[in-house]
């Protein structure tokens, strides 16, 4: 079984200021794990992903995140955040084959602040 | 890259009458494709998993009888909404995979009001 838990529904933070996002997941396979960010009534746009291999992974709009096994985390950073970040951000948890579900956590809204 | 296109974007439809979503692959080919389910400010709740060919498995919970998937060819999966209520009103979003290690690209989303 699979599992996401996003710490945090809302986070706001001031513009070029750090952004992190934490999410924490739980499996009973190796993850694949993701990112993604959804603006309203859009669909979801993938950040990055985290498959095998290098465990910090770069992504779209200078986010990052990095894959911790040891503390089953994979959360997302940003150095400085900019007024287009606001959005909704899910992380997300797969198994590794193209028919696996993939499993959302609960989301969180990051807000900029001026 | 893979890119899913998802159709209508809205649909406003009167109570019981059934409404018709189609999710497309549109530069590759999709085996399986996953729907879901978003109330406002909530995450995604996958409804079902449709796969190529056979019939689609549901999550506990969602009605089959209501939320008809098919998955007639390898590019096209639709969701038919039977008998909406105003319950039924949601965004529903589609997904397919994207192979190993390939991830899923989703559709743009669906915004269903049921009158």
């Amino acid at each position: 079984a699979q599992s996401v838990t996003q710490l945090g529904s809302h986070v706001s933070v001031s513009e070029g200021a750090l952004v992190l996002l934490r999410c924490n997941y739980s499996s009973s396979v190796p993850p694949y794990l993701f990112w993604y960010v959804q603006y309203p009534n859009q669909g979801l746009q993938l950040l990055l992903k985290y498959t095998t291999g290098a465990t910090l992974v770069k992504g779209i709009n200078g986010f990052e995140a990095e894959f911790k096994k040891s503390e089953t985390s994979f959360h997302l950073t940003k150095p400085s955040a900019h007024m287009s970040d606001a959005a909704e951000y899910f992380c997300a948890v797969s198994g590794p084959s193209s028919a696996s579900k993939i499993i959302f956590g609960s989301g969180t809204r990051l807000s900029i602040r001026p | 890259g893979a890119v899913v296109s998802q159709h209508p974007s809205r649909v406003i439809c009167k109570s019981g009458t059934s409404v018709k979503i189609e999710c497309r692959s549109l530069d590759f080919q999709a085996t399986t494709m996953f729907w879901y389910r978003q109330f406002p400010k909530q995450s995604l709740m996958l409804m079902a998993t449709s796969n190529e060919g056979s019939k689609a498995t549901y999550e506990q919970g969602v009605e089959k009888d209501k939320f008809l998937i098919n998955h007639a060819s390898l590019t096209l999966s639709t969701l038919t909404v039977t008998s909406a209520h105003p319950e039924d009103s949601s965004f529903y979003i589609c997904s397919a995979g994207l192979g190993m290690a390939g991830g899923y690209t989703f559709g743009s989303g669906t915004r269903l009001t049921v009158v």
